[in-house]
């Protein structure tokens, strides 16, 4: 699977949006970019995925850039309920998941 | 609606000791099954997948095994545990036969291994 690279860590504050950056500039045409996010002492969460064009749901807004080679995961208003790490993934035609380490976002109140 | 139990939540074995932990998937038929494992303070790593009853594939050869005797359950095993077998066990599933559908997570098991 190819790569992606991510901040180590983000801070937001609470109520505002949050942009989550992932560089991935050995994605392949078939590659779907998926986002997942683990809160504590639980299991990965699906977020959003997509393939080129930008896709919205009621959990996140992923955009995509035009050459494919990065995306960015926007919260559009942040809870503390948001605090988690959020992993950038490129899901290519096989069965696997490769989780690298992910951006540790910290939500002030 | 789709939903995946995982048993034990946590577990405190004896280094030597045998591990069975279970994985059951409701409202949802003949899907891809998945474990994963993650030590302390990092990324998940693949373990297993089923793409069917019967059918294993191994991703890192290691202490553990799978083994899915039914199309809904997934059981992780091994036959004697090391102290490196601790982390926190995850279950997921997927839809079948669609490679890029989105994957969902159990709640885990913690396995401590002493």
């Amino acid at each position: 699977d190819a790569k992606t690279t991510q901040p180590n860590s983000m801070e937001s504050n609470e109520e505002e949006p949050v942009h989550l950056p992932c560089n991935h500039s050995t994605i392949s045409g078939t590659d779907y970019i998926h986002w997942y996010r683990q809160l504590p002492s639980q299991g990965p969460e699906y977020v959003i995925h997509g393939l080129t064009s930008n896709v919205n749901n009621r959990m996140a807004s992923l955009a995509i850039a035009e050459d494919r080679k990065s995306s960015t995961l926007i919260l559009h208003r942040a809870t503390l309920r948001d605090a988690a790490v959020y992993y950038c993934i490129l899901r290519g035609s096989n069965y696997k998941l490769t989780f690298g380490k992910g951006t540790l976002l910290t939500v002030n109140p | 609606s789709q939903t995946i139990h995982q048993w034990p939540a946590t577990l405190v074995q004896p280094v030597g000791s045998p591990l069975s932990l279970e994985c059951t998937v409701e409202g949802t038929s003949n899907p891809n099954l998945y474990w994963y494992r993650q030590a302390a303070g990092r990324g998940l790593q693949l373990l297993f997948y089923s793409v069917g009853i019967g059918q294993i594939s191994s991703e890192v050869p290691q202490n553990l095994s799978a083994s899915r005797p039914q199309d809904r359950q997934f059981i992780l095993s091994s036959k004697k545990l090391l102290l490196s077998d601790s982390g926190f066990y995850l279950c997921a599933w997927s839809g079948a036969g669609l490679s890029t559908d989105t994957q969902y997570f159990g709640p885990g098991t913690r396995l401590t291994v002493l």
